[in-house]
């Protein structure tokens, strides 16, 4: 079956520009995550959302960065103003309700490489 | 708070000699413990689970035993081959969240 898909693959902005990235989680998969994967280190939590709700941001590093969801499922990641410092990978996962707890087996997309100029 | 140390890399090795990439962990508790890989050119993907102590997680050949004496779930494999040449990450699950170290590259050499 399709897994996580996001989308653009690669992504060069000038610094300053505004970008959104937009994940499709696995269709029924009820909580979605994104992390960010700078170059050489392990993937960092930023946000996580069940359905449409956003239940913890504390990993978005500044106000410029802005995640949403609005109908449960497609998910899009904003950065306000990028700045060189957001070149990263970013990735996003998604994980579904076992039916008495949620999975801890998060699935992976293959990310989108976002290069500030 | 929570974190996930591993050994750095890169780790270069021949077609069927044996492996370990050491991992350690501090976290309060027990938290379940993960090692990922990253093919290249692929999305991360669960290798292998351990959810208590002294549980033995095993995939693909390879294997992780939780050890909450010495805090740590070593990733081992008695005979790797190049297809296993990849980044892997260990990682702990707490509150919802993954939290990784940050991750060992492997190339094993033909």
């Amino acid at each position: 079956g399709a897994g996580v898909s996001q989308s653009p693959r690669y992504k060069v902005a000038k610094r300053g520009q505004d970008v959104a990235l937009r994940c499709d989680p696995i269709s029924g998969h009820v909580s979605l995550f994104w992390y960010q994967q700078a170059l050489g280190q392990g993937p960092e939590f930023l946000t996580y959302f069940q359905n449409e709700a956003q239940l913890d941001k504390s990993g978005l590093p500044s106000d410029r960065f802005f995640a949403e969801r609005p109908e449960g499922s497609v998910s899009t990641l904003k950065i306000q103003r990028t700045q060189q410092e957001d070149s990263a990978v970013y990735l996003c996962a998604s994980s579904y309700w076992t039916g008495t707890d949620f999975s801890y087996e998060q699935y992976f997309g293959p990310g989108t490489r976002l290069t500030v100029t | 708070g929570d974190s996930v140390t591993q050994m750095e890399g890169p780790v270069t090795l021949s077609e069927e000699a044996c492996l370990t990439i050491n991992c350690t962990y501090t976290a309060t508790g027990y938290p379940s413990l993960f090692w990922y890989v990253q093919y290249p050119g692929e999305g991360l993907q669960l290798l292998l689970k351990a959810t208590k102590a002294d549980d033995k997680g095993s995939n693909k050949g390879f294997e992780a035993t939780y050890r909450k004496e010495t805090t740590s779930f070593h990733l081992e494999k008695g005979s790797v081959q190049v297809s296993d040449s990849a980044v892997y990450f260990c990682a702990l699950y707490r509150d919802d969240k993954i939290i990784f170290g940050k991750g060992t590259r492997l190339h094993i050499l033909p």
